[in-house]
């Protein structure tokens, strides 16, 4: 079976600070490993994706994250947060079937 | 692009009642799925579908049916709503043509209280 943590429910942060949220995962298995974002009052958009290949993978609004098997981590970085995004981020798996499993969220609050 | 509509943002139904949610895709994908999101929970699984009349239970199907009659169209039911079924609804959907590792593409989620 497979599971998902994120270690941190909230993060804060100020304006064009760095931000780091950080994912674990299990499985035994190869997995495919998401970051989705959500806006107040949304569903979840695709962040980005890692499915094989290089394991730093570039997504939209300027967020990256590194694919780490030894330490079965898909951490999500931003060098330099805006207010707009403020959101909640799911980190997510999946296998080589339909299930995909979700992490319970981060929170993260961009201030002024 | 993908458009997913959920066809209530919000909805207020009694204890007991009969509750159904809809979801409409326009991409033509094979699956689709059935989510509640409460906080610090993240994203549950309740039912997904592979394809019309197909049905498969997820995580949390207990209280929960589906259906799908087209394959545009996947419907939850609650049959009888409880207090404890309050909660966020997203619908998602998943193009298999493009490979297990395609994203989800979600509604934009029904807020369902039940009173």
């Amino acid at each position: 079976a497979q599971s998902v943590t994120q270690l941190d429910s909230q993060v804060p942060v100020f304006e064009e600070a760095p931000v780091e949220l950080r994912c674990n995962y299990s499985s035994s298995v190869s997995v495919y490993l998401f970051w989705y974002v959500q806006y107040p009052n949304q569903g979840l958009q695709l962040l980005l994706k890692y499915l094989s290949g290089s394991t730093l993978v570039k997504g939209i609004n300027g967020f990256e994250a590194e694919f780490n098997k030894s330490q079965t981590s898909f951490h999500l970085r931003k060098p330099s947060v805006h207010i707009s995004d403020t959101a909640e981020y799911f980190c997510a798996v999946s296998d080589l079937g339909f299930k995909t499993i979700f992490g319970a969220g981060t929170r993260l609050f961009v201030k002024a | 692009d993908v458009k997913v509509t959920q066809s209530s943002r919000y909805l207020v139904k009694r204890t007991g009642e009969k509750v159904f949610l809809e979801c409409v895709q326009d991409m033509d994908h094979e699956n689709m799925f059935w989510y509640r999101q409460d906080p610090g929970l993240g994203l549950r699984l309740i039912y997904f579908s592979y394809d019309v009349k197909m049905k498969e239970k997820g995580d949390i199907p207990e209280g929960y049916s589906v259906s799908r009659e087209k394959k545009e169209r996947f419907s939850l039911i609650l049959e009888s709503a409880s207090t404890n079924q309050t909660s966020m609804y997203l619908c998602a959907t998943h193009d298999i043509d493009r490979g297990e590792g395609s994203p989800l593409h979600f509604g934009n989620g029904t807020r369902l209280t039940v009173t």
